[in-house]
């Protein structure tokens, strides 16, 4: 069975510096992995997904996430954080194969100090 | 285009009532998903549809729970003597396929039940 590991549940940066929320999963085959933002009371969006392209992926509103297969990382960075980054964020992992449900991780909410 | 869409938004339940939730997903999408979000955690798939088959109903966490899409399109999600436990955000999400297509997501029915 897939999973993901998202350690702690809140990060807090500086407006203006480096953002890195870290992702691990866990799979006995290379997987599809994605990240999800969530404002509050919508749906989720997807920032960006790695399907066994490039490693570094890049995605929309600055964010980028390298895969890192020795280290079973998929970790999101932006290289500096905008109030407007303020959210939840979680990262998925889905199968290669026909079965497409994702499975998430518990998520990260993300706060921005002016 | 239009996006996803589901209604009610928000419902509220008394404990023992069956309640009934909507999901119109991006039209001329074959996949259709539904998954559960407690509160502060990742959402958790329920089920999975390819047109109007329902290819996987693992997550689904009791009979109580029955999903149905009866044309391939719009799909109802029906839960039967709703308990508080099942006091959650109810997510839908759609894609153009299985694999790397993109799950796209709706804003969710957030259920309370009393």
């Amino acid at each position: 069975a897939q999973s993901v590991t998202q350690l702690g549940s809140h990060v807090s940066v500086s407006e203006g510096a480096l953002v890195l929320l870290r992702c691990n999963y866990s799979s006995s085959v290379p997987p599809y992995l994605f990240w999800y933002v969530q404002y509050p009371n919508q749906g989720l969006q997807l920032l960006l997904k790695y399907t066994s392209a490039a490693t570094l992926v890049k995605g929309i509103n600055g964010f980028e996430a390298e895969f890192k297969k020795s280290e079973t990382s998929f970790h999101l960075t932006k290289p500096s954080a905008h109030m407007s980054d303020a959210a939840e964020y979680f990262c998925a992992v889905r199968p290669t194969g026909a079965n497409s449900k994702l499975t998430f991780g518990k998520g990260i909410t993300l706060s921005v100090r002016p | 285009g239009a996006g996803v869409s589901q209604s009610p938004r928000y419902k509220v339940a008394k404990r023992g009532q069956d309640v009934a939730l909507r999901c119109d997903p991006i039209s001329g999408h074959v996949s259709l998903f539904w998954y559960q979000q407690a509160l502060g955690q990742g959402p958790e798939f329920l089920t999975y549809f390819q047109n109007e088959a329902q290819l996987d109903k693992s997550g689904l966490p009791s009979d109580r729970f029955f999903a149905e899409r009866p044309e391939g399109s719009v799909s109802t999600l029906k839960i039967q003597r709703t308990q508080q436990e099942d006091s959650a955000v109810y997510l839908c999400a759609s894609s153009s396929g299985t694999g790397i297509h993109t799950q796209y997501f709706g804003p969710g029915t957030r259920l309370t039940v009393l």
